[in-house]
């Protein structure tokens, strides 16, 4: 089975601290998303990247930025964190052949106070 | 960017009883897919549609792809405790290297 790690459960953050969010999947899959959830909105896309050191523009990227060094590895920054930046984060993957079927990490619940 | 609505937003259901949800776009979409997020989980795919007027089922799911390409519709038969989670409908265009556009999400939960 596929999986996708995403290095923490829960983060607590103080405003305007820079923040890592890490993602590792395990299945050479191209595609990998960064996604976030909140009540009543459903997923938003924020960045995502089609190949190592290729990153696009998703939804509701201001605020955010993305590195991806390794095909396995995903890595969501918040440059300053701000409270409006409170959210569950969700990390995918997908087969470039096969986009629409994402796999989804557990999610990182960050906090910032 | 546009979001998907989802009806209802939660719904409350005793065991046993069938369940109806669906997705409306103002966009056309040439796949419709449909995610099940347990608590504490990421979400999972359940069914995914490639053409419009599919019917396609998964043990006691079944999806609709609209006829109109900008609505899709699931269908929980006997419904069960393990069927509660959040249900987020998808909808993408294949064949290019775009993003799925997700739904706002219905929240099931099951009373014994």
């Amino acid at each position: 089975d596929v999986k996708v790690t995403q290095s923490s459960r829960y983060l607590v953050k103080r405003t305007g601290e820079k923040v890592f969010l890490e993602c590792v999947q395990d299945m050479d899959h191209e595609n990998m998303f960064w996604y976030r959830q909140d009540p009543g909105l459903g997923l938003r896309l924020i960045y995502f990247s089609y190949d190592v050191k290729m990153k696009e523009k998703g939804d509701i990227p201001e605020g955010y930025s993305v590195s991806r060094e390794k095909k396995e590895r995903f890595s969501l920054i918040l440059e300053s964190a701000s409270t409006n930046q409170t959210s569950m984060y969700l990390c995918a993957s997908s087969l470039i052949r096969l986009n629409e079927k994402l796999f989804f990490g557990s999610g990182t619940q960050l906090s910032v106070l | 960017g546009q979001q998907l609505n989802q009806s209802p937003q939660s719904m409350f259901i005793q065991e046993g009883e069938d369940v109806s949800m669906n997705c409306t776009s103002s966009s056309i979409f040439n796949t419709w897919l449909w995610y099940k997020q347990d608590p504490g989980e990421g979400p999972v795919l359940l069914i995914a549609l490639y053409k419009a007027g599919e019917l396609t089922s998964n043990g006691r799911l079944t999806a609709q792809f609209g006829i109109t390409r900008k609505d899709s519709f699931l269908n929980i038969s006997a419904s069960i405790p393990s069927d509660v989670g959040i249900y987020f409908c998808a909808g993408g265009n294949t064949g290019t290297a775009s993003k799925l556009t997700f739904g706002t999400g219905t929240r099931l939960q099951v009373t014994l």
